[in-house]
């Protein structure tokens, strides 16, 4: 059974980075064609794929926010570490972490609950 | 601005069948790159409902389909019922961006 599970703050406050842990289990990330992504949801708003991190270690970043994020895994511990400094209220959304188990471009077959992050002072 | 055009909202009556569009260019759906649907519904996370344009994963029922053509793709739900009053994602790849990319959304109300 393949399940996934965001935790981290609830609320940070501008300028402030942000650090949150997709702790999964049912799969290993150092199988084959096992990915992990963080997707972000602002409020009545659509889905942005942020970024993903790849069996062998491989990252790819969204072009828009590729400098200010940074993505790591921990297979012994399976988790993926996700931080994103400079927080901006427009960055408050539901992060979710999703799993893909055929590579780069294949779909995201299970997803956290996802954990919502409020960008205030 | 997402890079996969679908519309706002769509609706229809039970029982009826509706169709969602997803538009996209050739550097993704016209390059080739897989289609994935997701349905969201109020409250929850997005479930994966078709993936590689396609196909329908286990417990996902025979009325929705999905088809894929061009620069587009589509979802189809028949029979329509209240339980499908959802919003719905369209994902691709997209080469020039180098990552996966959502379409903006389309909300489902069944009348």
């Amino acid at each position: 059974q393949v399940t996934l599970r965001e935790s981290g703050p609830a609320l940070v406050k501008p300028t402030q980075t942000l650090t949150l842990t997709c702790t999964f289990s049912g799969f290993s990330l150092s199988t084959s064609g096992m990915c992990v992504s963080w997707i972000r949801q602002p409020p009545g708003k659509a889905l942005e794929w942020l970024v993903r991190i790849d069996w062998d270690d491989d990252k790819y970043y969204s072009t828009s926010l590729k400098t200010r994020l940074t993505i790591s895994k921990d297979t012994s511990k399976n988790q993926v570490v996700l931080t994103m400094t400079n927080m901006d209220p427009v960055d408050t959304a539901t992060y979710y972490c999703a799993r893909s188990s055929s590579g780069s471009y294949s779909d995201f077959d299970y997803w956290g609950q996802g954990t919502l992050v409020t960008v205030s002072s | 601005q997402s890079v996969l055009t679908q519309p706002p909202s769509v609706s229809g009556a039970p029982g009826q069948r509706v169709t969602i569009s997803c538009t996209g260019s050739g550097s993704n759906i016209g390059a080739g790159f897989d289609v994935h649907w997701y349905q969201q519904l109020p409250g929850t996370a997005p479930k994966l409902l078709i993936y590689a344009n396609s196909n329908r994963p286990s417990g996902v029922p025979d009325r929705f389909s999905g088809s894929k053509s061009g620069t587009s793709a589509s979802l189809a739900i028949t029979g329509l019922q209240a339980e499908d009053e959802a919003d719905y994602y369209c994902q691709s790849f997209d080469s020039s961006l180098s990552g996966s990319l959502f379409g903006g959304g389309t909300k489902l109300t069944v009348l």
